[in-house]
């Protein structure tokens, strides 16, 4: 089945440590995202990527850093730098930028 | 800068009783409107694109209509299980991101 996956479902850090959130993609799309959702509001973008190698800051990258060395793989890193880190994590896929885009199940993300 | 914002933000319906759901947009070329359900918990589902004025889309119980300003999802006889939160997003032929709006949770009691 084609799909996007991101693991782990939930996941819990101390305050000061940095985490990484995977998300793949067997769809064979060019472009990824990350977005950032917190209750009751809409999906914040915090970075993308067109193609492999290259990527893009959205709104919200302060804190976040993302590599892009698959095409299939695009792994976001949440440094201790972002200072509220709590949130509900979506990777996306399309298969250029600006097509619709399909969605991973979320990370839900907990530091205490 | 883009903007989308829709409207009602909670929307509490009976079984079968129609309705619709808004989504106002300004938008620098407009390169598609999309629209998505996210049920709690869980990424959101992608439903239609639409990308020129006048233009419809249908699946099932939801009609999915453009005009150049606005769009609006028409929900026919709604049933619990289309409980969800409806996010409308846009894209713009100037950029490569969609801006999303702050989507409509939709309660269809039974």
């Amino acid at each position: 089945d084609g799909g996007i996956t991101q693991s782990p479902k939930y996941l819990f850090r101390k305050e000061g440590q940095n985490v990484t959130l995977s998300c793949e993609q067997n769809l064979n799309h060019d472009a990824m995202y990350w977005y950032r959702q917190d209750p009751g509001q809409g999906l914040r973008l915090i970075y993308y990527s067109q193609i492999v190698n290259d990527f893009q800051k959205g709104d919200i990258a302060e804190g976040y850093s993302v590599s892009r060395e698959k095409k299939e793989s695009f792994p976001l890193t949440v440094t201790s730098a972002q200072k509220n880190p709590t949130a509900f994590y979506l990777c996306a896929s399309s298969i250029t930028s600006l097509r619709e885009q399909y969605f991973g199940p979320g990370t839900r993300l907990t530091v205490t | 800068e883009d903007q989308v914002t829709q409207s009602p933000e909670a929307l509490r319906l009976q079984e079968g009783e129609s309705s619709s759901l808004n989504c106002s947009y300004t938008v620098s070329g407009l390169r598609g409107l999309f629209w998505y359900r996210q049920d709690p918990g869980k990424g959101p589902e992608f439903l239609f694109t639409l990308y020129s004025a006048g233009e419809e889309k249908e699946k099932e119980r939801l009609k999915a209509t453009l005009t150049k300003k606005e769009s609006f999802l028409h929900i026919t006889a709604p049933k619990p299980e289309d409980s969800a939160t409806y996010l409308c997003a846009v894209g713009n032929n100037a950029g490569n991101m969609l801006t999303f709006g702050g989507g409509t949770r939709l309660m269809v009691k039974p």
